[in-house]
């Protein structure tokens, strides 16, 4: 069965420090997408990939936060410099359609802890 | 924004109960979508809603996209120990963007 890749499962840093995620997903799906889900609550989106261009950033915090996913296929999601607040699952889903809707499959995820 | 209103947060059963939760809105959605994540992992689709009025099951799992477009419901029968976990509602609206619940922790005593 196709999955999503995460990686790294865990990651622990220090605040201040610079911090990256990688994600590959279901071979053919154009459309890829991070979320971050803090413990306790639902996944909410950072940024909304289709290809290589980006289709919703709205909530990605962009003055230490980037998303680039630069040939359409794998995508990395980085924060400098890393805060306190942002320890949580780094989610990686990609999409394919279905009756018009966006299916949605998620990776494992990425658990950061900022100390 | 758009929120999800889940309920209940948590629920504590027995082996063998079934069990139901719902997800209400404030606004129409197109599609819904039910996930299930166990600890540590990321959700796992479970069900997908195309339609309002649609009943559509996966096993023991019974889902329902509302009439009114503005709620969804889902069921299990005779739960075991491995239903344990969170399960998300998420909707989708016209504009494709998706919209999670905050979860229903579920816990299965044997």
């Amino acid at each position: 069965e196709a999955e999503v890749a995460q990686s790294p499962r865990y990651k622990i840093t220090e605040k201040s420090q610079a911090v990256a995620f990688w994600c590959d997903p279901i071979s053919g799906h154009a459309t890829l997408y991070w979320y971050r889900q803090i413990l306790g609550q639902g996944p909410e989106l950072l940024v909304q990939f289709q290809d290589e261009s980006v289709v919703d950033d709205s909530q990605l915090p962009k003055d230490r936060f980037s998303a680039e996913r630069l040939k359409g296929v794998d995508s990395t999601l980085k924060i400098q410099p890393a805060e306190l607040g942002d320890s949580a699952m780094y989610l990686c889903a990609s999409s394919h359609l279905v009756y018009g809707a966006n299916v949605l499959t998620f990776g494992a995820g990425s658990r950061l802890t900022v100390l | 924004g758009q929120q999800l209103n889940q309920s209940p947060q948590s629920m504590f059963i027995q082996e063998g109960e079934d069990v139901s939760m719902n997800c209400t809105s404030s606004s129409i959605f197109n599609t819904w979508l039910w996930y299930k994540q166990d600890p540590g992992e990321g959700p796992v689709l479970l069900i997908a809603l195309y339609k309002a009025g649609e009943l559509t099951s996966n096993g023991r799992l019974t889902a329902q996209f509302g009439i009114t477009r503005k709620d969804s419901f889902l069921n299990i029968s005779a739960s075991i120990p491995s239903d344990v976990g969170i399960y998300f509602c998420a909707g989708q609206d016209g504009s494709e963007k998706l919209v999670f619940g905050k979860g229903t922790k579920l816990t299965v005593n044997p």
